[in-house]
């Protein structure tokens, strides 16, 4: 099974702190996502890549940035905590080739900011 | 960008069919329709996509209107495990976006 993993389930940082969110993906997977979801707003894409080194913003990149050194993994950078960057993020694969492009998707990480 | 737009809420008894609509009335010709489910407490799994034609998986059926500006998720026999939030999704864009909408929260009546 393709498996989409994130480092943490929950996490509580301080504002201003600087945060990493990993994901590791283990199906050779070319796209890696970011999303984050608020109760209301559904999901929202901050950032993906569709290749190691690339990437692209999505609809709310602002307070954030990403890291993509291999293909398998995929950082989310949250350069300095803020309170409305607390939320449920969501990391997510998939192949680049338009027949075959399921997202597969991680359990989430919580991560609030006091 | 294109996007869907969904109902908030709806409910189903169980066993009987449901019928989930989505409208995207901006989709391009290239724009792969998606519908995805998420469980509580868990990221969303995929469910079925389909770019023309109706298709049918085990899961569920998708039909999609002759001028694409619609489709509708078909759940055959809602079970008390199909409780779910439902996102209609549209892959396009540049680069393989994936854009979600705010989906429709699924509850199923015993």
């Amino acid at each position: 099974d393709v498996k989409v993993t994130q480092s943490s389930r929950y996490l509580v940082k301080r504002t201003g702190e600087k945060v990493f969110l990993e994901c590791v993906q283990d199906m050779d997977h070319e796209n890696m996502f970011w999303y984050r979801q608020d109760p209301g707003l559904g999901l929202r894409l901050i950032y993906f890549s569709y290749d190691v080194k690339m990437k692209e913003k999505g609809d709310i990149p602002e307070g954030y940035s990403v890291s993509r050194e291999k293909k398998e993994r995929f950082s989310l950078i949250l350069e300095s905590a803020s309170t409305n960057q607390t939320s449920m993020y969501l990391c997510a694969s998939s192949w680049l080739s338009p027949t075959n492009e399921k997202l597969f998707f991680g359990s989430g990480t919580q991560l609030s900011v006091l | 960008d294109a996007k869907t737009t969904q109902p908030n809420s709806m409910e189903s008894n169980e066993e009987e069919p449901v019928h989930l609509p989505c409208n995207h009335s901006t989709i391009s010709g290239t724009d792969y329709i998606h519908w995805y489910r998420q469980l509580p407490s868990q990221g969303p799994e995929y469910v079925i996509h389909g770019l023309t034609s109706n298709v049918n998986n085990r899961m569920a059926s998708l039909a999609i209107a002759e001028d694409r500006k619609s489709s509708t998720l078909i759940l055959h026999r809602a079970t008390l495990r199909d409780a779910a939030v439902y996102y209609c999704i549209l892959r396009g864009g540049t680069g393989n976006q994936f854009y979600f909408g705010t989906g429709t929260s699924l509850t199923v009546i015993p």
